[in-house]
C-alpha cells in the first residue's frame, strides 16, 4: 500500500500563535491531497482539497484565512492554523490519492492539536 | 450532496463472533466505496476498496458488498478478535473525489 506521513502527531500552542502540520506522500506521487478535521467522538469534516500547484479549494463554512493550505509539490501539503484560538483545537488528518477519480485514499496519522 | 448513514453507531460482541456493519448513502452515483478502520487517536486505516462496477472485495476475514442501486454497503468481519476493536468508517465519494463519512460503527470485541 501507499504511505502518508503527517507531522507533528500532537502540538500545543498558545493562543494567537500559528502552527504548521506536514502532509508527505512518501512513496507516490499525489496531485490531490485533503485536509478533514474530525471533532471527539465525531466523523471527519472535509475541509478543503489541496491540488498541487494551484490554489485549494475549501468547503463551506471554512475560513481560508485562518486555515491555510499550500501543495507546493507532489508529494507534500501543509495545513497551517493562523492566530490559533481554543476552538481550533482538534484532530487534524490529511488524505491523499494516487491519480484521479476513484482510487483509493490513503489517510496519515493525523495531528492532534491543542491550543491554550 | 453525499449522505452517508452507518448502523449501528456501536457493536459489543464476544470474541469468535462475527460482526456485520452497514453502510448506507444517498447517491448512488459513486466512483467506489472505501472501508476504514480507525483506531482511538489516530488516523485511519484503509481496509477495502470496492470499485462502483463491483459487488464484493474480500480480504482475508473481511468481506465488503456494495448494492449501488439500494445505495447500501456490508462489511462483514468474521471470526472476531479483541484486536478488531475499533470505529470503521465508510466512505462513498462521488465525481468530485470529495470522501463523505459516515459516522462510524465503534465495535467492541470481548475476550
Amino acid at each position: 500500500g501507499a504511505v502518508v506521513s503527517q507531522h507533528p502527531s500532537w502540538v500545543i500552542c498558545k493562543s494567537g500563535t500559528s502552527v504548521k502540520i506536514e502532509c508527505r506522500s512518501l512513496d507516490f506521487q499525489a496531485t490531490t491531497m485533503f485536509w478533514y478535521r474530525q471533532f471527539p467522538k465525531q466523523s471527519l469534516m472535509l475541509m478543503a482539497t489541496s491540488n498541487e500547484g494551484s490554489k485549494a479549494t475549501y468547503e463551506q463554512g471554512v475560513e481560508k484565512d485562518k486555515f491555510l493550505i499550500n501543495h507546493a509539490s507532489l508529494t507534500l501539503s501543509t495545513l497551517t492554523v493562523t492566530s490559533a484560538h481554543p476552538e481550533d483545537s482538534s484532530f487534524y488528518i490529511c488524505s491523499a490519492t494516487k491519480s484521479g477519480v476513484g482510487t483509493e485514499a490513503f489517510f496519515g496519522q493525523g495531528t492532534r492539536l491543542t491550543v491554550v | 450532496k453525499q449522505e452517508v448513514t452507518q448502523i449501528p453507531a456501536a457493536l459489543s460482541v464476544p470474541e469468535g463472533e462475527n460482526l456485520v456493519l452497514n453502510c448506507s448513502f444517498t447517491d448512488s452515483a459513486i466512483y467506489n466505496l472505501q472501508w476504514f478502520r480507525q483506531d482511538p487517536g489516530k488516523g485511519l486505516t484503509s481496509l477495502l476498496l470496492i470499485q462502483s462496477s463491483q459487488r464484493e472485495q474480500t480480504s482475508g476475514r473481511l468481506n465488503a458488498s456494495l448494492d449501488k442501486s439500494s445505495g447500501r454497503s456490508t462489511l462483514y468481519i468474521a471470526a472476531s478478535q479483541p484486536g478488531d476493536s475499533a470505529t470503521y468508517l465508510c466512505a462513498a465519494p462521488l465525481n468530485d473525489y470529495k470522501l463523505s463519512f459516515g459516522a462510524g460503527t465503534t465495535v467492541t470485541v470481548r475476550a
